[in-house]
């Protein structure tokens, strides 16, 4: 079965600072891997994904994430961090050639001036 | 503009009652989910539907009931069966052909009083 580890419930930077938010995966086939933004009382948007091809893959607001095989990660990455990045990220795995996401239990990211 | 209509937006019922929360796209997604979220849990799969009249269990289907009658709605019931429905529901729908284009939408916050 597969599954999602997110390490740190909460997650606080400074503004201007480099953001890193962690996530592990188990997956017994090749997986699709996800993140994705929550604000308050809000539905999800999609901020990046891994599928096949280049390991590094951008997304949208500055974040970045790398599929690491061999570490099982896809821990995500912002240089700098801004007021407006305080959310709730989500990271998700979906099994190759399968429909359903499996999400993470989150990771509340919190910016101070 | 396309997208996914949740509503209500908060919702309170008495115990011993059912509750239906609406899930309207018309964004011509055959596929639909509804997921439930919890404080630390991560969202969890309810029920999904791949095509009209077709729907199967997620991981946590007991005490709720979906219908999938048209392709633009996915009405989600959740039962008097369901012993602690007090939580933040969330509807999405699949890009066809992308196993990562999920849309969301803004949710439903339902609480048992």
């Amino acid at each position: 079965a597969q599954s999602v580890t997110q390490l740190g419930s909460h997650v606080s930077v400074s503004e201007g600072a480099l953001v890193l938010l962690r996530c592990n995966y188990s997956s017994s086939v090749p997986p699709y891997l996800f993140w994705y933004v929550q604000y308050p009382n809000q539905g999800l948007q999609l901020l990046l994904k891994y599928t096949t091809g280049a390991t590094l893959v951008k997304g949208i607001n500055g974040f970045e994430a790398e599929f690491k095989k061999s570490e099982t990660s896809f821990h995500l990455t912002k240089p700098s961090a801004h007021m407006s990045d305080a959310a709730e990220y989500f990271c998700a795995v979906s099994p190759s050639g399968f429909q359903k996401l499996v999400f993470g239990t989150g990771t509340r990211l919190l910016v101070s001036p | 503009d396309g997208g996914i209509t949740q509503s209500p937006k908060y919702l309170f019922r008495k115990e011993g009652q059912n509750v239906t929360l609406s899930c309207e796209q018309n964004l011509n997604h055959d596929a639909m989910y509804w997921y439930r979220q919890d404080p630390g849990q991560g969202l969890r799969l309810i029920y999904y539907s791949q095509i009209v009249n077709d729907f199967q269990k997620g991981d946590i289907a007991e005490g709720y009931s979906v219908s999938r009658e048209k392709k633009e709605s996915f009405p989600l019931t959740v039962t008097s069966a369901q012993k602690n429905p007090t939580a933040f529901y969330l509807c999405a729908s699949r890009t066809p052909g992308d196993v990562g284009g999920y849309t969301f939408g803004s949710g439903t916050r339902l609480t048992v009083v």
